[in-house]
């Protein structure tokens, strides 16, 4: 299988304090782990990620930790901010077949300011 | 400001009407993907080429729609047959092996 779940698919949050999102796959061959925001009227942009040989990426204010045995990955926004606000997708890609990414269905975070 | 050129950037088309959207793919980027984002913010794969050759489809892009990736020309994507259900936003995305997509901004189909 494919699949990639996301989970919460929605989150709100107090300005300054941390988000977190969820995501499992089912591939154990999926190698590679980006997230992507997506703002309204945008497209989605890479934020961060992640490739299998590590558990832990940290880049300023947002933290992606990766465990293969168990077949997940998450994200996590420290001292949100109200920009912060978007839709957020992680997605899992194998390094076989034809390099697909297979996406999450989104996370929808608002920042309360 | 994306490296990969999407036109247009709206598209509106009536039922059963063609529908074409254009993909100029970031310099260097073999690999060209197609999907869809509804408006639940979900993405379906559509279609994926490296260089020019196809290398995989689902089913729906075979029967409606036809899509190239001629060498030294933008990428196409082309609905034959306009349906509501087509109305959505349609991305492209370039990619070295290995490596994360590009997207680009879209083209937002409306099917009226």
């Amino acid at each position: 299988g494919e699949q990639v779940e996301q989970l919460p698919s929605i989150l709100r949050v107090q300005e300054r304090s941390s988000a977190s999102i969820n995501c499992t796959y089912e591939n154990s061959a999926s190698n590679y782990f980006p997230w992507y925001k997506q703002e309204p009227g945008e497209n989605p942009k890479l934020i961060i990620d992640i490739r299998s040989n590590m558990e832990r990426k940290q880049i300023q204010g947002l933290i992606v930790l990766l465990d293969k045995k168990a077949k997940r990955f998450s994200l996590h926004i420290t001292d949100t901010q109200p920009a912060d606000s978007a839709m957020y997708f992680c997605a899992a890609r194998s390094n076989t077949g034809y390099q697909n990414f297979y996406f999450g269905k989104g996370t929808s975070l608002t920042v309360i300011p | 400001n994306s490296k990969v050129i999407q036109t247009p950037r709206y598209l509106v088309k009536g039922q059963g009407q063609k529908a074409k959207m254009r993909c100029i793919p970031e310099k260097g980027h073999p690999v060209v993907f197609w999907y869809q984002q509804n408006k639940n913010n979900e993405f379906k794969f559509l279609i994926n080429f490296q260089n020019q050759e196809v290398l995989q489809q689902i089913d729906m892009t075979e029967k409606r729609f036809s899509a190239e990736c001629p060498s030294n020309s933008p990428c196409s994507l082309e609905i034959q047959s306009s349906e509501a259900g087509d109305s959505a936003l349609y991305l492209c995305a370039s990619s070295r092996a290995n490596s994360d997509y590009t997207f680009g901004s879209g083209t937002r189909l409306l099917v009226i």
